[in-house]
């Protein structure tokens, strides 16, 4: 399968914890990569590899990985984390790759 | 600083032909794949294909195969992506981005993989 599925929506309480999961077979195979994209921007790397960062990202983000699942999690929600957010593995062919289907996350 | 700026934006009508550009800085434009990634308005992201440059290798999204055209100048270190024959459903936002990889690496692809850094976006409309 070259699918990978988020949940369309969850909402934290500010200061909370949220975490975000990605479905699919290639991720029995291949690590997810997790990008942040807010109204009228590019996506923006958050995680990649097993639990990485990239420079800039606050600590509060943070990846896990386990079976066929994986997932971001934002540690203490801040209101500048309310975005959507997609993963992004290779597909089970390992040829190309593929972006989940999204998750908006909604800072109350 | 690692760099990817995209063409302007395009209004186009049905039929016509259109090329969009990415070019890359401050990295080996020739060592890296460029990935295409489409968002159609109010949608979630797509990925069309990917090219390294160095030697224009192109996969395509079996979804995408036959329809759009991924090329590269290396010698100006820019990506292109093309269409013959555009229609009004190719309206959307279209992303260029540096893909990379690490971890344990077979021959043919690594368990990390991510995209990093992306342009700010090309918006491709199209309407009679």
């Amino acid at each position: 399968s070259s699918e990978l599925t988020q949940d369309p929506a969850v909402s934290v309480a500010l200061g909370q914890t949220v975490r975000i999961t990605c479905q699919g077979d290639s991720l029995r195979s291949y690590y997810a990569s997790w990008y942040q994209q807010k109204p009228g921007q590019a996506p923006v790397l958050v995680i990649y590899g097993k639990n990485n960062r990239p420079s800039g990202i606050p600590d509060r983000f943070s990846g896990s990985s386990s079976g066929n699942t994986a997932s971001l999690t934002i540690t203490g929600a801040q209101a500048e984390d309310e975005a959507d957010y997609y993963c992004n593995s290779r597909d089970s062919s390992g040829n190309h790759h593929v972006f989940g289907t999204g998750t908006k996350v909604t800072v109350l | 600083e690692v760099q990817l700026v995209q063409s302007g934006a395009e209004v186009k009508k049905p039929g016509e032909s259109l090329k969009i550009s990415c070019k890359g800085s401050g990295y080996s434009f020739t060592s890296y794949w460029i990935g295409w990634v489409r968002q159609m308005p109010g949608k979630g992201l797509e990925w069309m294909g990917i090219i390294y440059p160095g030697d224009s290798d192109t996969r395509y999204s079996p979804s995408f195969q036959g329809q759009v055209t991924i090329s590269a100048d290396k010698s100006i270190s820019t990506a292109y992506l093309q269409w013959s024959s555009l229609k009004a459903s190719d309206t959307a936002m279209y992303y260029c981005a540096r893909h990379l990889e690490g971890g344990y690496c077979s021959s043919t692809s690594c368990y990390y993989n991510w995209f990093d850094p992306w342009g700010q976006g090309t918006l491709v409309t199209v309407s009679s």
